[in-house]
């Protein structure tokens, strides 16, 4: 059984359009986070969510808008995509976010590539 | 900005030797993860160290911290093919909610 998934795995779309990326995960996390991976392989963290609470958001343009319905789906919408929104991204989760934790082991799922036309 | 840096940014070895990479990080940690990352993959968690502790073991793999010198290393012994992957270090900070990761060294296992 897949732990996180992700769709899709891959989504080429033109510049302007609005696009979701869906998450889920079936392992009973408290925390999801949302991380962009660029063409060099650097990893960063975009959104964080405990219990569909947003506990993280760090300097991303407020064309991305993470949404949690339950604490075992983080989506990612992203409007008037761009250019430089090609990347993979990738979804994971963690027993417990909190600092420090021994339990912020994280769980990612496969990555989405993402390719803005 | 990076909390992680890893070196060396690329490693070719033979199968069979060992691999070598260190990860430094630049305030006090919590603790410090390595993952590794195969081609086209999400990432997988393979160890943690916690702030407290000096060195780890995980069937091959060998994992030092030292707190002193804000660094880390992985060792992987009697690497094989499927080892073939990026690797990357994160670090939990002591004040902060959030994993850090470097940009990963990506090690290459020929057969």
């Amino acid at each position: 059984d897949t732990a996180v998934s992700q769709t899709p795995k891959y989504l080429v779309t033109q510049m302007g359009n609005d696009k979701s990326i869906k998450c889920e995960q079936n392992l009973g996390h408290d925390t999801m986070y949302w991380y962009k991976q660029d063409s060099k392989k650097f990893l960063k963290i975009m959104f964080s969510y405990n219990n569909k609470e947003l506990i993280i958001n760090e300097t991303v343009p407020n064309r991305f808008s993470p949404k949690s319905p339950d604490k075992a789906h983080l989506n990612l919408h992203i409007n008037s995509l761009e250019l430089g929104d090609s990347a993979v991204y990738f979804c994971a989760s963690s027993q417990d976010g909190t600092g420090g934790s021994l339990y912020n082991e994280q769980f990612f799922g496969p990555g989405t590539r993402l390719t803005v036309l | 900005s990076q909390q992680g840096e890893e070196d060396p940014q690329a490693l070719s070895i033979q199968e069979g030797e060992n691999a070598t990479m260190n990860c430094s990080y630049k305030t006090s940690i919590n603790n410090l993860q390595w993952y590794r990352q195969n081609s086209g993959r999400g990432l997988v968690h393979l160890i943690l160290i916690r702030s407290n502790e000096r060195e780890k073991h995980s069937g091959r793999l060998r994992v030092t911290l030292d707190t002193s010198k804000k660094s880390s290393s992985l060792l992987i012994t009697a690497s094989r093919a499927a080892d073939t992957a990026s690797y990357f270090c994160a670090t939990d900070a002591a004040d902060d909610y959030k994993l850090s990761f470097g940009a990963g060294t990506t090690v290459t296992v020929r057969a």
